[in-house]
């Protein structure tokens, strides 16, 4: 079924560790997105991508980063993770750009103690 | 300073009521999108209205676009406990095109 997939669904990790969030679509979407979903603060933009090769900043970047080497990959990370960075994360796609038609995947739940 | 205000917060109804959720901002947006999350699942796409004063149906849900393009109304007709879930209302704000979400609207609808 082609879609989103996110990886791992749910990990729990140490302060200060570093941690990947990966994510693969099989749509050719030019636009990927990395947003993190709190309680009482809602989906909040971290990293965008409007094709590969580029990357930008959304809302919420610091302590974040993305690549984009290619279409379907757009990998997120962590690089010391804190636990203000408990969230679940959701990684989106669009056809294109310039739309705010997105295509999300089904999360990963992360945990920081 | 939350750019898209939805209300209610939390709405809790029996099956067959019919309900209106709304999405309400100070900011002109260039389209606005609708989205439905289930819980542990990611948000799905629902309609997106781009013209003020437009109004869209889906079966028994009815968007309406505000004519000044801030505000928005979701109407579902006849609520099924299949409609449980969160609605979250997004948009653009000029042409950067880069989504802002409200915090939603979480319905239960009671069998």
């Amino acid at each position: 079924i082609a879609g989103i997939t996110q990886a791992p669904t749910s990990q729990i990790l140490a302060a200060g560790r570093r941690m990947t969030l990966r994510c693969t679509q099989d749509m050719r979407h030019n636009a990927m997105y990395w947003y993190r979903q709190d309680l009482g603060l809602g989906l909040r933009l971290i990293h965008y991508s409007n094709t590969a090769g580029t990357t930008g900043k959304g809302e919420v970047p610091d302590g974040y980063s993305v690549s984009r080497a290619n279409t379907d990959d757009f990998p997120l990370t962590l690089a010391s993770a804190v636990p203000s960075q408990t969230s679940v994360y959701f990684c989106a796609s669009s056809p294109f750009w310039d739309t705010g038609e997105l295509f999300f995947g089904e999360g990963s739940r992360l945990t920081v103690l | 300073t939350q750019l898209l205000e939805q209300s209610p917060q939390f709405l809790s109804i029996q099956e067959g009521e019919n309900l209106t959720v709304y999405c309400n901002s100070s900011s002109v947006f260039s389209s606005l999108q609708w989205y439905r999350q289930e819980p542990g699942e990611g948000p799905v796409l629902l309609v997106t209205v781009v013209t003020g004063g437009e109004v869209k149906k889906l079966k028994r849900l009815t968007f309406q676009f505000g004519d000044a393009r801030k505000d928005s109304s979701l109407h579902i007709t006849a609520a099924q406990t299949g409609d449980t879930g969160l609605y979250l209302c997004a948009g653009d704000v000029g042409s950067n095109y880069k989504l802002t979400f409200g915090k939603g609207t979480l319905l239960t609808v009671n069998p």
